[in-house]
């Protein structure tokens, strides 16, 4: 069974300050993965995603992720995060083998400070 | 504009009474789920429906009722919601069904506290 594990409940950062969001993932077959972004009081809205081939994504609005396959790992980074970043931000994998199921994980809160 | 739809976004109710959870997606799209969210939990699947009367369960399907009657409605059934299901309730289509590269579209949430 596919899981994945987002590192960090809660992070806080300055602004203008860069960061990471880790996110670990198992899976014995070929990945998909995601990274989704709740606001405050809003529905997730898909921020990047890795399907193949080049292994660094791309949003945009400045964050990437790289799919390490070595490490099984898809950590989100901003070099100069802002307060409009805060959110809280999900790591979601799906597999060939799972159909049309994503495994979530548990959410990692970005928290922003002047 | 594209987007899903989802009512009540507040519901605040009590042990027992049978309640209903509307979804509703102007994409055409073939693929519907309901997830829930609790802390540290992330969201887990309760069920999904690949198109017009084909649904089946997902992670968390114990307590709940789905149906697809037409491609754009999902509505989410509680027939006698206890506590537990307290939760943040979102549904969720995709264009592509048996797809997991698919993006989903997620509709605002509801937040339901059962007393």
């Amino acid at each position: 069974a596919q899981s994945v594990t987002q590192l960090d409940s809660q992070v806080p950062v300055f602004e203008e300050a860069p960061v990471e969001l880790r996110c670990n993932y198992s899976s014995s077959v070929s990945v998909y993965l995601f990274w989704y972004v709740q606001y405050p009081n809003q529905g997730l809205q898909l921020l990047l995603k890795y399907l193949s081939g080049s292994t660094l994504v791309e949003s945009i609005n400045g964050f990437e992720a790289e799919f390490n396959k070595s490490q099984t790992s898809f950590h989100l980074r901003k070099p100069s995060v802002h307060i409009s970043d805060t959110a809280e931000y999900f790591c979601v994998g799906g597999s060939m083998n799972a159909g049309n199921m994503l495994t979530f994980g548990g959410g990692t809160r970005l928290m922003v400070k002047p | 504009e594209a987007q899903v739809t989802q009512n009540p976004r507040y519901l605040i109710t009590v042990t027992g009474k049978k309640l209903t959870v509307t979804c509703s997606q102007n994409m055409n799209h073939e693929y519907m789920s309901w997830y829930r969210q609790d802390p540290g939990l992330g969201l887990r699947q309760i069920y999904y429906s690949m198109n017009v009367e084909v649904t089946d369960k997902g992670d968390v399907p114990e307590g709940y009722k789905v149906s697809r009657k037409e491609k754009r409605n999902f509505p989410l059934i509680l027939e006698s919601p206890s506590p537990n299901q307290t939760s943040l309730y979102f549904c969720a289509s995709s264009a592509i069904s048996g797809g997991a590269s698919d993006t989903q579209y997620f509709g605002p949430g509801t937040r339901l506290t059962v007393l």
